[in-house]
């Protein structure tokens, strides 16, 4: 099994681009979820779907962020218009039941400029 | 909400010696605790879990962790530390309900001296 997979690794773009971040959870999860990494705030679950419908969208940071999941095997996260203090780590993770723990991809770091 | 606390932000060991990061969790049933590891670059690992039965729980690249009621915690130990486990640690939590995610502590970094 290859794994979640995250893409980009790292993206670098100017303040107010649109930003799409990609992930491809692993087949048979039925979880998935976004979190964000930062040095300030640490770990914060973003949003997170069950059978590709956005179960818990609380922590959506505001009305630029938002999440899509249009099949089992894909989800995108895109912050529109990006801004420097949306820079981070962004992680997908999935989950087989929701409760035996997640599996992480290895993240996007994104910076804004 | 349940919630966990790494009281330990930096950590600093020397090579072979034992180790013991704590966590200390809030919650009112028995929880359902996970460790994670994360090595620089990389995504988060799980090392073992924690739903009922058996205190002590065994997990990957040698780790366990012990749980305990009356404390409230959920240690995770080593008896001999490699320089590669040199990496940020994270306890969770599994919110009930409903809901399926999973809360994090902030981390503890360990660092491992030759």
């Amino acid at each position: 099994d290859a794994g979640v997979i995250q893409s980009p690794r790292h993206e670098v773009t100017e303040m107010g681009q649109e930003v799409t971040l990609r992930c491809k959870p692993i087949s048979g999860h039925d979880y998935l979820f976004w979190y964000r990494q930062t040095m300030m705030r640490g770990l914060e679950l973003l949003i997170y779907f069950n059978n590709n419908v956005p179960i818990d969208d609380s922590g959506m940071p505001e009305d630029r962020f938002s999440a899509k999941m249009p099949n089992a095997s894909f989800s995108t996260l895109k912050i529109q218009p990006s801004e420097p203090r949306d820079s981070a780590v962004y992680f997908c993770a999935s989950s087989y039941n929701g409760v035996d723990g997640y599996t992480f991809g290895s993240g996007t770091r994104l910076t804004v400029v | 909400a349940q919630s966990v606390t790494q009281p330990d932000i930096h950590i600093t060991v020397s090579e072979g010696a034992s180790l013991e990061l704590r966590c200390n969790y809030s919650y009112g049933a028995t929880p359902y605790l996970f460790w994670y590891v994360q090595s620089p670059g990389q995504g988060l690992q799980l090392l073992l879990k924690y739903f009922s039965g058996d205190t002590l729980v065994q997990g990957i690249k040698g780790f366990d962790a012990e749980f305990n009621r009356s404390q409230s915690s959920f240690n995770l130990r080593k008896p001999s530390v490699h320089w590669s486990d040199a990496a940020e640690y994270f306890c969770a939590v599994r919110n009930t309900g409903t809901a399926s995610k999973l809360t994090f502590g902030t981390g503890t970094r360990l660092q491992v001296m030759l």
